[in-house]
């Protein structure tokens, strides 16, 4: 198991277009979140699946921002209609609940600039 | 709303010489985690160690420990024996238990090891 996979790793946009990224978790892992983290900040939480389920949605996820989790494995977040404030490393993590337990393990990243 | 705080952006220590970064939250649960990440310059987020808020023993993992006061809300970390690969971002980050499964983090400590 080599963990959490993101990609791209850098992503180059003009404002006013579409990206899409791409997460794969760690293989069994029920539950997969995206986060995103601007320069000088904590990561700020996005949303979350547990298993193909999107249970919950940040406020920060505007009508702009999309997920999806088709088959309960990897995951899709796009952004339409890019702005210059959506420039940030997007973050996804995976984790297997127990219970209450729930440690989540990150991938690397996306970061995407938006001209 | 529930909150973390790191008052700390930059601390700097002696290789080899002890460190210890701070971290308060505000919650009104009783049933929650908390966790030390680790961030290094262009690389994914890592944990480091985690405390089950129903725990009183603080936990240790090797060289790092943590001082947990609950009634204070205080959840800070040590690192003994500081190594030249501990210089990175540290954020402290918070699960809530019951139906919330993502996680609040802190803006964040750079820490820099000096040789």
């Amino acid at each position: 198991d080599t963990g959490v996979s993101q990609n791209p790793r850098h992503k180059i946009t003009k404002r006013g277009q579409n990206v899409t990224f791409r997460c794969d978790p760690i293989s069994e892992h029920n539950r997969l979140y995206w986060y995103r983290q601007t320069l000088g900040q904590g990561p700020e939480f996005l949303t979350y699946f547990q298993n193909e389920a999107q249970l919950e949605k940040s406020r920060l996820l505007s009508d702009r921002f999309s997920a999806e989790r088709p088959k309960g494995s990897f995951s899709t977040l796009e952004i339409q209609r890019t702005e210059q404030g959506d420039s940030a490393m997007y973050l996804c993590a995976s984790s297997l609940t127990r219970g209450l337990e729930n440690i989540q393990y990150f991938g690397a990243g996306t970061r995407l600039s938006v001209l | 709303a529930q909150t973390v705080t790191q008052s700390q952006p930059e601390m700097s220590v002696q290789e080899a010489e002890t460190v210890t970064l701070s971290c308060t939250y505000d919650t009104s649960e009783s049933d929650y985690y908390l966790f030390w990440y680790k961030q290094p310059p262009s690389r994914q987020m890592i944990l480091v160690i985690r405390q089950e808020a129903y725990k009183q023993q603080n936990a240790t993992e090797n060289r790092f420990s943590v001082n947990f006061q609950k009634a204070a809300k205080s959840f800070s970390l040590k690192i003994s024996d500081s190594q030249l690969g501990d210089a990175a971002m540290y954020f402290c980050a918070c699960l809530y238990g019951g139906s919330q499964g993502n996680l609040i983090f802190g803006k964040g400590t750079k820490l820099s090891v000096k040789p």
